[in-house]
């Protein structure tokens, strides 16, 4: 079982480069979200999608957009790279919001220099 | 929403019980609690959630005071690979309406705990 698979595993961008970060999950679940993980934190939810064309910010948006055109699918990008978005990335979904078990990926490390 | 508090760091013995502690006093009626764990280098994990009722699993077992105010993640026979960040959080059940945020799960820092050999 796949469940959500995350790619790439490891990124290195310069400061202002444009990259998505890809998340796929093949359990049919229709809530699917990211965090990022900086180096002695909790989890931050950066967004979220509750199905196929619903999306809405989280706790720390700014700089990252995000699309859900298939319920597989909820890449991550972002537009302008800054050293402050070095972090790592995890995506997460459930079958649904309120209630149930959220699986995660195995997470994106992504270095802006 | 709602928030807990959880001690920054535990530590315990290979083989022994740990109880580890989690405060949210201001828990509402339909929050559930939950509890994750995130291993090192990994993602996070699921461990085990409950509403009002002690909860056991094959992992671990969640008793919840009778007021909700707190709750304890209890491991049984701590392993050194139970060393991990350990997430208590609430999630609200009542999260009906599209773009509504009160499912999302919002992790604190977490209680790092050791298990020493």
């Amino acid at each position: 079982n796949a469940g959500v698979t995350q790619t790439p595993k490891f990124q290195v961008l310069k400061t202002g480069q444009s990259m998505t970060l890809q998340c796929a999950q093949d359990m049919n679940h229709e809530y699917m979200s990211w965090y990022r993980q900086d180096p002695g934190m909790g989890l931050r939810l950066i967004h979220y999608s509750v199905g196929a064309g619903i999306t809405d910010q989280g706790e720390v948006p700014n700089g990252y957009n995000v699309s859900r055109s298939t319920t597989e699918d909820f890449p991550l990008r972002l537009l302008s790279a800054a050293p402050s978005q070095t972090s790592v990335y995890f995506c997460a979904s459930s079958y649904s919001t309120s209630t149930g078990e959220l699986f995660f990926g195995e997470g994106s490390r992504l270095t802006v220099l | 929403d709602a928030k807990t508090t959880q001690p920054n760091s535990m530590e315990s013995n290979e083989e022994e019980p740990v109880h580890l502690p989690c405060n949210h006093s201001t828990i509402s009626g339909t929050d559930y609690i939950h509890w994750y764990r995130q291993l090192p280098s990994q993602g996070p994990e699921y461990v085990i959630h409950g509403l009002t009722s002690n909860v056991n699993n094959r992992m671990a077992s969640l008793a919840i005071a009778e007021d909700r105010k707190s709750s304890t993640l209890i491991l049984h026979r701590a392993t050194l690979r139970d060393a991990a960040v350990y997430y208590c959080i609430l999630r609200d059940v009542l999260n009906e309406n599209y773009g509504g945020s009160q499912g999302n799960l919002i992790f604190g820092k977490g209680t790092k705990l050791s298990v020493k050999p």
